[in-house]
């Protein structure tokens, strides 16, 4: 069965600090994984992908990484900002057949304190 | 932004009734596919449609429909409601069926009573 795990549920930092937000899965089948973030009520905004074949992806402040063998992937962040706070989201890309569907974590709300 | 729409933007429905939903993918994007997000819980996978077929099914009864039209517009049908079925609903479209980023609109915040 595909699950993805996020931890911690929930986090709350000081601006500035540099944080890790964690997602492991049980199905090193996986092909792809995403980072989403998402602010209350809203939909999904796409952070970074990392490709199968990729150990790592880097936009701005954010660097994901992803290491199938152990199941683990790392969002890191650095010098958190209040705009910052949001859920941040993980799913992996799985193959149902001829179909790629995400299957997504249950997220780590992120609270940045000024 | 995404370029992904969708409409209406909340909703209000009785048990048993019918709702859908709709969905506009960005230009070119050939598959869309929809996820049900209920209050604290990550997105879960309801169906995918490419070039107006469908293309794989999550865990989710037939009372869950959907429809992909030519221009790039798509609709999520759900009959019968139930209490269980207030969520937000998100459609996501991307280019091809392939592990390429998905694109999610703002979704629909659907409330069963």
């Amino acid at each position: 069965k595909q699950e993805v795990t996020q931890i911690p549920a929930a986090l709350s930092v000081p601006e500035g600090e540099n944080l890790v937000l964690n997602c492991s899965f049980t199905d090193s089948a996986i092909y792809n994984l995403q980072w989403f973030r998402q602010d209350p009520g809203k939909g999904l905004t796409s952070l970074l992908l990392i490709q199968s074949s990729q150990r790592e992806q880097t936009s701005g402040r954010l660097n994901a990484s992803l290491d199938k063998s152990s199941g683990r992937s790392t969002l890191y962040i650095a010098a958190s900002q209040p705009g910052d706070s949001a859920t941040y989201l993980c799913a992996g890309y799985y193959s149902g057949g001829s179909n790629y569907k995400l299957t997504f974590g249950k997220g780590t709300l992120l609270t940045v304190n000024p | 932004e995404t370029g992904v729409t969708q409409s209406p933007t909340h909703l209000i429905k009785t048990r048993g009734q019918q709702v859908t939903l709709r969905c506009s993918s960005q230009s070119g994007h050939n598959t869309v596919s929809w996820y049900q997000q209920a209050l604290g819980q990550g997105p879960q996978f309801i169906f995918q449609y490419y070039r107006e077929e469908e293309n794989g099914r999550g865990n989710f009864p037939p009372r869950f429909s959907g429809l992909q039209f030519p221009n790039y517009s798509s609709e999520l049908n759900v009959n019968a409601l139930e209490l269980d079925d207030s969520a937000l609903y998100l459609c996501a479209s991307s280019l091809e069926l392939s592990t390429d980023t998905q694109y999610f609109g703002p979704g629909t915040r659907l409330t069963v009573l």
